[in-house]
């Protein structure tokens, strides 16, 4: 059973612009990780944020952590072409990692 | 730096045959994983190992077999391949303890298997 859904399942905008992407999952975790899948290829990690944290930044990349809430987000500044991909969060609970389904993301020049 | 090399890339199987899927990182990692990806379902955890010499099941394990030969490969073998495994099948290593998800994943680029 997956533990993180994402949000939207698909999401096209153009080059420039910023791209949203959300997780939610059911059960504590003890982090939070981002990964990006290009067409054909392996998942690249791109983030971990632990569950003590709300924010966490890697180029142009954002991430938060609603706890609270349990939801996630990922920002991605001024988009390019080539960030056009799938995302998926991995959520870590008891001794387990599981990924959700995964937004694909369509980047137009 | 090859990282997660798996092989082979694509296979066709008719029902029954037997095949295993190779993996090796060159990371020193610890921890290693097979995990099947299928459209619509994400990726699905098939079996881990958290050390050479160890293995667990993970979420989807029937139909399959592992062996970490050491601490450099893991292999996943179908014993009598049926269509319903006809997936993309991804290793994974990580500098972690077992399953914890305390650690960054590395991915290998997958072995796209089709089952007739």
């Amino acid at each position: 059973s997956q533990q993180g859904e994402e949000d939207p399942q698909a999401l096209s905008i153009q080059e420039g612009e910023n791209a949203t992407m959300n997780c939610s999952y059911k059960t504590s975790i003890n982090n939070l990780q981002w990964y990006r899948q290009n067409s054909g290829r392996g998942l690249v990690h791109l983030i971990l944020i632990r569950s003590n944290e709300r924010e966490k930044h890697s180029g142009r990349l954002r991430v938060t952590l609603d706890t609270s809430k349990k939801s996630s987000s990922l920002l991605i500044t001024a988009s390019r072409a080539a960030d056009t991909a799938s995302y998926f969060c991995a959520t870590t609970g008891f001794q387990k990692l599981v990924f959700g389904t995964g937004t694909r993301l369509l980047v137009s020049p | 730096n090859a990282g997660v090399t798996q092989t082979p890339k694509f296979q066709v199987l008719k029902t029954g045959q037997s095949m295993t899927l190779q993996c090796a990182q060159d990371m020193n990692h610890n921890s290693m994983y097979w995990y099947r990806q299928d459209p619509g379902m994400g990726l699905r955890l098939i079996y881990y190992s958290a050390s050479e010499g160890t293995t667990d099941k993970g979420e989807v394990p029937n139909g399959y077999n592992v062996s970490r030969l050491n601490k450099r490969e893991f292999s996943l073998r179908l014993e009598s391949a049926a269509p319903s495994q006809t997936s993309v099948y991804f290793c994974a290593s990580s500098a972690g303890t077992g399953n914890s998800g305390n650690q960054p994943q590395h991915f290998g680029d997958g072995t796209r298997l089709s089952i007739l």
